[in-house]
């Protein structure tokens, strides 16, 4: 079966730092989302992509947050300058033709630590 | 913009017994009813889903229930057993808007 790849699936990095965590979404979809959870609570919406560009986004993505789609394959989140509450848990996740029709794929997660 | 507020946090019950979870959403034109089931430390994975054009749908020992009207929308576990116990997530999509909204999550713990 098919699923949504992420990478690393936990990385720790000093305050400042930049960091890309990646995902691989299933190949036939057309929509990607990052979201995040903060540990213990609920998963929050931070940006849908679609047609190589941002469809809509969160107020927590803001200017230090980017995504990008290298390749056909490749669907990444960048943090330019990480903060400690950057920590949390970031999924990445891929629908086929939207979700009037489908459901949300999530992929297993990275988990980011600041420090 | 949605809002899903989900009620109760936390939840108790003995093996067996059912367990119901509910939320109200606050988009009228939302549409797209997701439940998800999390482990600790896992993804999110969906374990049932409802569409507005139906009020009921279930799955084996799950059931979703939909009202349109009052902008609600419950979780029913029949029998349940101790693998069921996890943290689960109500969400709403609909509208304008392409992306799912979550509940705050309910810890469900089944007692042996």
């Amino acid at each position: 079966e098919p699923e949504v790849t992420q990478t690393p699936s936990h990385q720790v990095t000093q305050m400042g730092q930049e960091v890309i965590l990646r995902c691989v979404p299933i190949s036939n979809h057309l929509y990607f989302y990052w979201y995040r959870q903060i540990l213990g609570q609920k998963v929050e919406f931070l940006v849908s992509f679609y047609n190589n560009e941002i469809s809509e986004k969160s107020e927590i993505f803001d200017d230090q947050f980017s995504v990008e789609r290298p390749d056909g394959s490749n669907f990444t989140l960048k943090i330019r300058s990480t903060k400690l509450e950057d920590s949390a848990m970031y999924f990445c996740a891929s629908n086929q033709g939207g979700l009037s029709t489908g459901e949300l794929f999530f992929g297993e997660g990275s988990r980011l630590t600041v420090l | 913009g949605e809002n899903v507020e989900q009620h109760p946090s936390t939840l108790s019950v003995q093996e067996g017994d059912s367990a119901v979870i509910k939320c109200t959403y606050s988009d009228s034109a939302s549409n797209y009813f997701p439940w998800y089931k999390q482990e600790l430390g896992k993804r999110p994975q969906l374990i049932i889903d409802i569409r507005s054009n139906v009020g009921e749908k279930k799955d084996q020992r799950i059931a979703v229930t939909l009202n349109k009207t009052a902008k609600h929308f419950s979780l029913h576990i029949t029998e349940t057993q101790p693998e069921d116990s996890a943290v689960y997530f109500c969400a709403a999509y609909g509208g304008a808007t392409n992306k799912l909204i979550f509940g705050t999550g309910t810890l469900l713990a089944v007692q042996p």
